[in-house]
């Protein structure tokens, strides 16, 4: 059974970077058919989908976010990760890291990480 | 502001039917069968309970179905249950290996 779950820093200083990282159990992040994503949710808000990585390491960003998103694969360690650079209050959320299957679907999903940004 | 419109509150009685409502585009919702429903409990993260926007994962009952006209997505909850309180999300591939998300609504069972 595949999970996945979120792991990093819970505080963050406002114009410093974001980091997270997902580690993938139970199956192997190079799948084919499945890609990995970055989903977020600001406190009492709705979902904002963040980015995608594909196992072949390329990616896709939200072009809202897409100067200051980098996300990144390690298939060694099963892992992707997630920065965000240039931080504010207004980046404070749960973070998700979600597998998206071939119908753009996110059908697997971490328990999330919450992130504050604050000084 | 959300790129998919949807309600912000629904209600109904046990064993009720409701449908919730997500209106996007041609760009998004009208321009693809790439539609998913994710139920959200307080405190949990999202559930997949619909995607295509007619099938259902395996597991998810028969009591939650899906549906598509133009540029609005339907999901209709029939036979209401205690349980099926929760906040409800729709999601749209909108080309481009771009996805978007509708607002929430949140689904009461009075």
């Amino acid at each position: 059974q595949l999970k996945l779950q979120e792991s990093g820093p819970g505080l963050v200083k406002p114009s410093e970077t974001l980091s997270l990282t997902c580690t993938v159990s139970g199956g192997s992040i190079t799948s084919i058919g499945y890609n990995w994503d970055w989903i977020r949710q600001p406190p009492g808000k709705g979902l904002e989908y963040i980015g995608t990585i594909y196992s072949g390491g390329s990616t896709y960003y939200n072009p809202s976010l897409k100067s200051r998103v980098t996300i990144s694969i390690d298939t060694s360690k099963n892992q992707f990760s997630l920065r965000l650079s240039s931080v504010t209050a207004s980046d404070t959320a749960m973070y998700y890291c979600a597998r998206r299957d071939a119908s753009d679907a996110f059908d697997i999903w971490g328990q999330g990480a919450v992130v504050t940004v604050s000084s | 502001q959300s790129a998919l419109t949807q309600p912000p509150s629904a209600s109904g009685s046990p064993g009720q039917s409701v449908t919730i409502s997500c209106t996007g585009t041609r760009s998004d919702v009208g321009g693809y069968n790439y539609v998913s429903w994710y139920q959200q409990h307080p405190g949990k993260a999202p559930k997949l309970i619909i995607y295509e926007v007619t099938k259902r994962p395996s597991g998810v009952p028969d009591r939650f179905s899906g549906s598509k006209s133009g540029n609005t997505a339907s999901l209709t909850v029939s036979g209401l249950q205690a349980d099926d309180e929760a906040n409800y999300y729709c999601s749209s591939y909108a080309g481009g290996n771009n996805v978007v998300f509708g607002g929430g609504t949140k689904l009461t069972v009075l």
